[in-house]
């Protein structure tokens, strides 16, 4: 069982739709957790860190379930440029390593 | 904000050859330097995490007399696939993290990655 899971998707939406992703996690050791963001051939970039208590950043929601060791970002009126593949990102061993989904790829369209 | 510059951006060598990918944090010290590797597809993996002034630490499944990493100062860390093959083609990419956890992305800022081909 690969330690932080994701469906690769694509998931086509059109433009203005709200989408969903979710993601599990198997180290229930793990810190902190966050959300990338990676365009075709480009380094993952940090899209949002991920809180218990949820957090919002413009169009974009983060929420952390330890209990259930589930992760979710909700984009709300999604642009063409949201089209990327997002990654869920685990922060584990003692707190310096970067455990990486395999990413969920979106593609907005008009 | 914290930059880490990585070079070459791509790379096509002949099998059997080995290549250098340098990355070099600019306006931060990087105390540790975390190097991936993603096929298409598929997710970043870890490959070996090194702190400056000492060897690299690699994971599992990781040759280390394959890939040498290099951390000898801390501004630069160098990657070296060594007798490359085909299999070795990857997306290569770096990722520094500073004393106080400096650099943007929850404390780890990347490189913008090195595409190695093997013919």
């Amino acid at each position: 069982r690969k330690e932080v899971e994701q469906d690769p998707g694509p998931f086509n939406v059109p433009e203005g739709a709200t989408v969903a992703f979710n993601c599990t996690y198997s180290n229930s050791a793990s810190q902190s957790f966050f959300w990338y963001r990676q365009d075709c051939r480009k380094e993952p970039k940090l899209l949002m860190s991920v809180y218990s208590s949820g957090n919002e950043d413009g169009r974009f929601t983060a929420q952390l379930n330890r209990a259930s060791q589930y992760i979710s970002l909700l984009i709300r009126d999604s642009k063409l440029s949201d089209s990327a593949t997002y990654l869920c990102v685990a922060l584990t061993g003692g707190g310096n390593k970067l455990t990486f989904g395999t990413g969920t790829q979106l593609k907005v369209e008009l | 904000g914290a930059v880490v510059s990585q070079h070459p951006s791509w790379v096509i060598c002949k099998s059997g050859t080995s290549v250098k990918i340098e990355c070099r944090s600019l306006d931060f010290q990087a105390t540790t330097m975390f190097w991936y590797r993603q096929f298409p597809k598929q997710s970043l993996m870890l490959m070996a995490t090194s702190n400056e002034g000492s060897k690299a630490t690699y994971e599992q499944g990781v040759e280390k007399d394959k890939f040498l990493i290099n951390h000898a100062s801390l501004t630069l860390s160098t990657l070296t696939v060594t007798s490359a093959h085909p299999e070795d083609s990857s997306f290569y990419i770096c990722s520094a993290r500073g004393p106080g956890g400096q650099g943007i992305s929850g404390g780890y800022t990347f490189g913008s990655g090195t595409r190695l081909t093997v013919v």
